[in-house]
């Protein structure tokens, strides 16, 4: 039972232009969501997060907007560099879950 | 910066063999988590300790141990290990479930089982 579901396995994009990475969840319990950014032969690292409370996140080029009615959140980046080329993760965490993060499959941007 | 090391980027077992990887984190953190990743399956929930000798079992916990007996040192064992069990492992601390905190991750193991 995929709880968060990335339904994009790639996305190619031009350097410059905007980049639009997409996440769907289903457990409404869910009150915090995260992206995470991982080169080849790296660990995850974070990028940016939101909580429940909030609609939108924005950290320099990167933007996160969560739509709790329908269950979805999206991560952009303006504008869109090379080095941004790697696998993109969605996470969500459960207040019941002792901060378990739940992730999505991952998008190779 | 928090720092998550994990003893080794790359390791070699054979099929049966007791396998043990270890992760130690310097930031004083309380919870650390154990996890694995393939190819079109995301960051898969081995294993994770919100305290010092406290687990509790993730989505995957089948054919795999865990133990914390201090704060900064969280292992992973594979009792025996088989060929299934082949994978990048990832280890990834966070600082207290009160607080939202975003989990850290090492640069991961790359585990074959041969």
């Amino acid at each position: 039972d995929q709880q968060v579901k990335q339904n994009s396995p790639s996305l190619s994009v031009q350097e410059g232009r905007i980049s639009i990475l997409n996440c769907d969840y289903t457990n409404s319990m869910f009150d915090y969501f995260l992206w995470y950014k991982k080169y080849p032969a790296e660990g995850p690292t974070f990028l940016i997060s939101i909580s429940s409370i909030k609609d939108k996140n924005e950290d320099g080029r990167f933007t996160v907007f969560l739509n709790k009615s329908a269950k979805h959140l999206s991560l952009h980046i303006v504008p869109s560099q090379p080095g941004d080329s790697a696998v993109y993760f969605c996470a969500a965490s459960d207040p019941r879950g002792n901060e378990k993060l739940t992730f999505g499959t991952g998008t190779r941007l | 910066d928090v720092k998550v090391t994990q003893s080794s980027r790359y390791l070699v077992k054979r099929t049966g063999e007791k396998v043990f990887l270890e992760c130690v984190q310097d930031m004083d953190h309380e919870n650390m988590f154990w996890y694995r990743q393939d190819p079109g399956l995301g960051l898969r929930l081995i294993y994770f300790s919100y305290d010092v000798k406290m687990k509790e079992k993730g989505d995957i916990p089948e054919g795999y141990s865990v133990s914390r007996e201090k704060k900064e040192r969280f292992s992973l064992i594979l009792e025996s290990a088989s060929t299934n069990q082949t994978s990048m492992y990832l280890c990834a601390s966070s600082l207290s479930s009160a607080l939202n905190q975003p989990q850290h991750f090492g640069d991961g193991t790359r585990l074959s089982i041969l």
